[in-house]
C-alpha cells in the first residue's frame, strides 16, 4: 500500500506570494492532518480535514488554509507568505478524524526568502 | 496546551549500546505513539500503545505505556549506525482535543563510530 505523498518536495518563495502544498493520503484514509515544523517550535499542528470539511484548526493565522477533495487528497494554502513562515511542512493521514495513528508523508520544505 | 517533556534531549552513544528514553505529561494520555524522523524526511510511525502498562516490540524497539498513563517509555537494544536520528513521543490530547497530535521536542540520538 502506497504511503503518503506531497508535493512539492522543495518550493523557494519570496516574501509576499503564496503557495499551495498537496498532500494524498493513504488509499482508504479519509483524515488529513497538516503540521508545520521549525527548529524553534517543533511539530505543530495546523489543522484537520475529514470529509471535505475542516474538523479542527491549530493557532495559526488565516493565512493559512487548506481544502480536501471528494478522492480525501488535501492542499494547504499560504498567503502573503512571510520569512517566518519557512519550515518543513507535513501531512498526515488517518483512517478517522482525531485518529490517534497518523502516518505522515515526506513534507514539502518551504523557503520564504 | 499540552506538553509532552521528552528526555533526554540529546544522546551520544557507540554503537552496539542499548538506549533509553522517555516522555511524560501531566496529564493523561489514552494513546501513546513513538516517531523516528530522518534529517529532510517526515516522522515515520515507530510503535503505537494503547492500554496503560502496555509493552510492545518492533524489532530491537521496545516501548511501554507508563502506569500512571503519564509517562511512556522507548527502549532500543544494541543500537546500530541507522539508529541515528530524531526520536519523537506523540499522543491525541486527551479528552479528545481539537489540536490534532501533542507532540515531544524530540530525542536526538547521535552513535558515535
Amino acid at each position: 500500500k502506497a504511503g503518503v505523498t506531497q508535493t512539492p518536495r522543495y518550493l523557494i518563495k519570496t516574501r509576499g506570494q503564496q503557495v499551495t502544498l498537496s498532500c494524498s493520503p493513504i488509499s482508504g484514509h479519509r483524515s488529513v492532518s497538516w503540521y508545520q515544523q521549525t527548529p524553534g517550535q517543533g511539530l505543530q499542528f495546523l489543522f484537520e480535514y475529514f470529509s471535505e470539511t475542516q474538523r479542527n484548526k491549530g493557532n495559526f493565522p488565516g493565512r493559512f488554509s487548506g481544502r480536501q477533495f471528494s478522492n480525501s487528497r488535501s492542499e494547504m494554502n499560504v498567503s502573503t507568505l512571510e520569512l517566518g513562515d519557512s519550515a518543513l511542512y507535513l501531512c498526515a493521514s488517518s483512517l478517522y478524524p482525531r485518529g490517534e495513528t497518523q502516518y505522515f508523508g515526506p513534507g514539502t520544505r518551504l523557503l520564504v526568502l | 496546551g499540552q506538553q509532552l517533556n521528552q528526555s533526554p534531549q540529546s544522546m551520544f552513544i557507540q554503537e552496539g549500546e542499548d538506549v533509553s528514553m522517555n516522555c511524560t505529561s501531566s496529564s493523561i494520555f489514552n494513546t501513546w505513539l513513538w516517531y523516528k524522523q530522518d534529517p529532510g524526511e517526515g516522522p515515520v510511525l515507530l510503535i503505537a500503545l494503547y492500554k496503560a502498562g502496555e509493552l510492545t516490540s518492533n524489532g530491537r524497539l521496545t516501548a511501554q505505556f507508563g502506569i500512571t498513563r503519564k509517562d511512556s517509555f522507548l527502549n532500543i537494544s544494541a543500537s546500530i549506525p541507522s539508529d541515528v536520528g530524531i526520536y519523537f513521543c506523540a499522543g491525541p490530547p486527551p479528552g479528545g482535543g481539537a489540536d490534532g497530535l501533542t507532540f515531544g521536542k524530540g530525542t536526538h540520538l547521535i552513535i558515535q563510530p
